[in-house]
């Protein structure tokens, strides 16, 4: 079955200086990925998706990610990070051919001032 | 569009009671999946369902958790009876799925659930 692996827990970046959030997925087909954003006491958000198209996506408030099938990667960057984009993020994995999504377990993106 | 509407918001009931979450998806979604989000842990499936047939149900524990999804439309999670390690909250999400499993899945707000 598919999965992902988060690789940090917690990251804390200072406003205006960049963002990487680490992913790392597993799946035995073509996987589409995800990531979603989930602020305190609210509901999870769609950042960006690949399914097989361009292999850098571009997602909303700045947001990209670059699908690399030799290092099944899937990181998340933001050249400049704001104090609105503290929040949990998610990285997601479905295997092409079906609707099973499964979640990292999260990393958490504190912004300082 | 109206997004997914789940209800209760929170529900705080003692142990050993039973309890029931509702989640209405976007209109037209033929796909719905409940997720159970631990603190600090990401969501973990309980049950997928494709129209009205449960395509998923591996990780529900099926002594006590139970799901409904009539009609292919409004769903129902239940646990009965309820134990203090089921304190989490129940997400709810759909998606308007053809082949692959390229479609997005959209969220409601969940049920913040309380055991004591």
């Amino acid at each position: 079955a598919q999965s992902v692996t988060q690789l940090d827990s917690h990251v804390s970046v200072s406003e205006g200086t960049p963002v990487l959030l680490r992913c790392n997925y597993s799946s035995s087909y073509s996987p589409s990925l995800f990531w979603y954003v989930q602020h305190p006491n609210k509901g999870l958000q769609l950042l960006l998706k690949y399914t097989s198209a361009a292999t850098l996506v571009k997602g909303i408030n700045g947001f990209e990610a670059e699908f690399k099938k030799s290092e099944t990667s899937f990181h998340l960057t933001k050249p400049s990070a704001h104090m609105s984009d503290a929040a949990e993020y998610f990285c997601v994995v479905s295997d092409y051919n079906n609707n099973d999504m499964r979640f990292g377990a999260g990393t958490r993106l504190t912004v300082k001032p | 569009e109206a997004g997914v509407v789940q209800s209760p918001r929170y529900k705080i009931i003692e142990k050993k009671q039973p309890v029931a979450f509702w989640c209405n998806p976007i209109s037209g979604h033929n796909t719905l999946y409940w997720y159970r989000q631990n603190l600090g842990q990401g969501p973990e499936l309980l049950i997928r369902y494709e129209n009205e047939e449960a395509v998923d149900d591996s990780q529900l524990p099926k002594d006590r958790f139970s799901a409904e999804r009539l009609k292919g439309v409004d769903s129902t999670l239940k646990i009965q009876p309820a134990e203090l390690g089921d304190s989490a909250v129940y997400l709810c999400a759909s998606s308007l799925v053809g082949t692959g499993g390229n479609s997005p899945l959209h969220f409601g707000n969940g049920t913040r659930l309380t055991v004591t």
